[in-house]
């Protein structure tokens, strides 16, 4: 069955400090995967897209690479502040946009 | 404000009750999305409308239902309830091209006592 895994365990990082997340997948084809970020009680928020034939997307302090080879993708916070402490999801999405879905998300942590 | 509204905020209802959330997609969204998020879990697919249409569904109960009306609002309803069907249900939109994020609402929670 399809199945998504990303770090089950808390990220804990200094300000200042890259946040490396992963997000590996089996048994899934996807066309493109999503990054979102969710604060506790609340709704995720959609950040960053990267498609199949794409291998890496920047938005500003956010990058994202993806490998369909490993099935993998990684998701980078450059110079990581307190405010970006947050659980980071992704999620895997199929050609024509249907059935989405989504890995258990990492927590992150950022130290002042 | 993402632009999606959902209705209820909160809903503490009896096991056996049935319960009806709504949700209205972003302006020019026509794809509609139902998920499930139990305490500590990730979200769970339940089902995908687009322009009225179903389009994908998930590990949905038969308990459950949805629909899409012309207006292109969602309803999805919940009977029979039992306590494990307590969770946060959000409501997400997509505009018609693909390749787009998903805008979520701020989700229903249920609460089965």
């Amino acid at each position: 069955s399809q199945k998504i895994e990303q770090n089950s365990e808390a990220l804990n990082i200094q300000e200042g400090k890259t946040a490396t997340l992963t997000c590996n997948y089996t048994n899934y084809s996807p066309a493109y995967l999503q990054w979102y970020r969710q604060d506790p009680g609340r709704g995720p928020v959609f950040l960053l897209l990267i498609r199949e034939n794409e291998k890496e997307k920047r938005k500003e302090r956010l990058k994202v690479t993806f490998d369909t080879t490993l099935k993998q993708s990684l998701f980078h916070i450059t110079a990581s502040q307190p405010a970006d402490s947050a659980t980071y999801l992704c999620a895997l999405v199929h050609t024509g946009g249907f059935k989405t879905i989504f890995g258990a998300g990492t927590r992150l942590f950022v130290k002042a | 404000d993402s632009g999606v509204t959902q209705t209820p905020k909160h809903l503490i209802t009896a096991t056996g009750q049935r319960v009806t959330l709504r949700c209205s997609p972003r302006s020019g969204d026509l794809s509609v999305y139902w998920y499930q998020q139990s305490l500590d879990q990730g979200l769970q697919f339940l089902i995908q409308y687009y322009n009225g249409e179903e389009r994908a569904k998930g590990n949905i109960l038969e308990r459950f239902s949805a629909q899409q009306f012309p207006d292109l609002h969602s309803e999805l309803n919940l009977s029979s309830l039992e306590l494990g069907d307590s969770a946060l249900y959000f409501c997400a939109s997509s505009p018609p091209s693909e390749g787009y994020g998903y805008t979520f609402g701020s989700g229903t929670r249920l609460t089965v006592v």
